[in-house]
């Protein structure tokens, strides 16, 4: 099962800033919270990762609380093609390198 | 840029009838996955292989699924025989490998339906 909880769907204006929750508060404190995305009809695609502190790439930043029990993306400036589903995860399976999707975040950016 | 090959990418069967998908991975990456993802949910692993052997199969229904990755490069899951249920994106997933975070790279997917 998911160890991370999101809600279905949001909603987000082009050019702002778009801020995707995510609770993880079962996970262990040396697990990591890896985002991608899928843009309909395409594999997922990561995204970035963190352990406890913010990360920052060129897609979009990361921001974890300090008690790790949730975390946020941030994509500053959304634009269309940034409509997809948004999943947070942590890894598991017997080798503990498999993704375990939950249901993910629906973004939808209108102009 | 290099990329995780799937075919068919779409694939219409009856039930009953046998079916198998093909993966080619990004070359080099020891780790590949198999994942069905059932519309409106997020992808489930199948099976992870290491190089040839499998690594986790715990979750395919082994009394119809299989898969095989002979040489540790291309991959095939076989379906037989299909059900209904088994209508999903079948996608396979390759990575460099090891404990430390390797990013995993999905193909396109095969769309399956089973009428």
């Amino acid at each position: 099962d998911a160890k991370t909880t999101q809600p279905p769907s949001m909603d987000c204006a082009e050019g702002r800033a778009a801020n995707l929750p995510c609770n993880h508060s079962t996970i262990s404190g040396n697990e990591y919270v890896y985002w991608y995305r899928q843009i309909h009809s395409q594999g997922p695609q990561y995204i970035i990762h963190g352990l406890k502190n913010n990360e920052t790439n060129e897609m979009a930043s990361l921001i974890i609380t300090e008690d790790r029990k949730s975390s946020t993306l941030i994509l500053p400036h959304a634009t269309l093609r940034d409509t997809a589903v948004y999943y947070c995860i942590a890894r598991g399976g017997r080798a503990g390198t498999a993704l375990i999707f939950g249901k993910g975040t629906t973004l939808s950016v209108s102009s | 840029e290099a990329e995780v090959a799937q075919s068919p990418r779409y694939k219409i069967t009856e039930k009953s009838q046998a079916v198998a998908f093909w993966c080619d991975p990004i070359s080099g990456h020891a780790t590949l996955y198999w994942y069905r993802q059932i519309l409106g949910q997020g992808p489930e692993l199948l099976v992870q292989f290491q190089d040839e052997s499998v690594v986790d199969d715990s979750q395919l229904p082994k009394d119809r699924f299989s898969a095989e990755r002979l040489k540790g490069v291309d991959s095939t899951l076989k379906i037989q025989p299909a059900e209904l249920g088994d209508s999903a994106m079948y996608l396979c997933a390759s990575s460099l490998g090891g404990q430390g975070f390797y990013e995993q790279y999905f193909g396109p997917g095969t769309r399956l339906t089973v009428t």
